[in-house]
C-alpha cells in the first residue's frame, strides 16, 4: 500500500529565508511524486512532479524537489521565501496502474515579514 | 485553454435537502476525480472515473452520495438528504489517462457547500 507523510502541519519562515517542506512516501513499486500548492479559496495547482529521469526537479515559482529513493523522500525547497508563497502545500504519490493518487495531509506555510 | 470548471462556487442549503454539484473537466481528459476538503483538512478521495470503465466509488462516505459522468465529460456529484457534516469544499480534478499514474491532476476551484 502507498502512503504519504508530510512532517509538520504548519511551517513558519521569515521572508528571504530557506523554505523546506518535508515529504516521505511509502511505495512497493517505483513512485511518481508530485507537489501541489493551494491558495485560499482555490483548487490545487501543480508545482512540480517527478516521474522518471533526473531526480532534482524544478518547478514553478522557484521551487524544487529532490527524489531520494534511499530515504524515500521528496522534500520541497525554495532558497528564499516570498510573502506570496504563503499557502497550503500537498505532497502526493501515484504509480503506473494505480489509478488513484494518494495525497499527504498538507503543510501550511506562513511567511513572516 | 479552459481549465476545470465547477458550479456553483457556493451553495447554502437546509439540512435534509438534496444538492447537485457540477464539474466540467478539461476537454480530452479521460480521468475525473471528486474530493472533499473539510475546513483546514486535507483531501478526502470520493470517487474516480476513467474513460468508460466502471467508476471507483470506494471513497463515497455513505449511500447518500452518488456521482455520474455523462458522455465521458461532465460529472455531477449528488448528495441526498444533506447533513451538517456534509459541509465542506468539494473539489473536482481531471487528468489524462489515470492508469498511467504520471499524469498530474488539474483542479477546479471547488464548490463550498454549507448545510444549515
Amino acid at each position: 500500500a502507498q502512503s504519504v507523510t508530510q512532517l509538520g502541519s504548519h511551517v513558519s519562515v521569515s521572508e528571504g529565508a530557506l523554505v523546506l517542506l518535508r515529504c516521505n512516501y511509502s511505495s512497493s513499486v517505483p513512485p511518481y511524486l508530485f507537489w501541489y500548492v493551494q491558495y485560499p479559496n482555490q483548487g490545487l495547482q501543480l508545482l512540480l512532479k517527478y516521474t522518471t529521469g533526473a531526480t532534482l526537479v524544478k518547478g514553478i515559482n522557484g521551487f524544487e524537489a529532490e527524489f531520494k529513493k534511499s530515504e524515500t523522500s521528496f522534500h520541497l525547497t525554495k532558497p528564499s521565501a516570498h510573502m506570496s508563497d504563503a499557502a497550503e502545500y500537498f505532497c502526493a504519490v501515484s504509480y503506473t496502474g494505480g489509478f488513484k493518487t494518494i495525497f499527504g495531509a498538507g503543510t501550511r506555510l506562513f511567511v513572516k515579514a | 485553454g479552459a481549465g476545470v470548471s465547477q458550479s456553483p462556487s457556493n451553495k447554502v442549503t437546509e439540512k435534509g435537502k438534496d444538492v447537485e454539484l457540477r464539474c466540467d473537466p478539461i476537454s480530452g481528459h479521460t480521468a475525473l476525480y471528486w474530493y472533499r476538503q473539510s475546513l483546514g483538512q486535507g483531501l478526502e478521495f470520493l470517487i474516480y472515473f476513467q474513460g468508460n470503465s466502471a467508476p471507483d466509488k470506494s471513497g463515497l462516505p455513505s449511500d447518500r452520495f452518488s456521482a455520474e459522468r455523462t458522455g465521458g465529460s461532465v460529472s455531477t456529484l449528488t448528495i441526498q438528504r444533506t447533513q451538517q457534516e456534509d459541509s465542506a469544499v468539494y473539489l473536482c480534478a481531471s487528468s489524462g489517462d489515470g492508469g498511467l499514474g504520471n499524469q498530474p491532476q488539474h483542479f477546479g476551484d471547488g464548490t463550498r457547500l454549507s448545510i444549515l
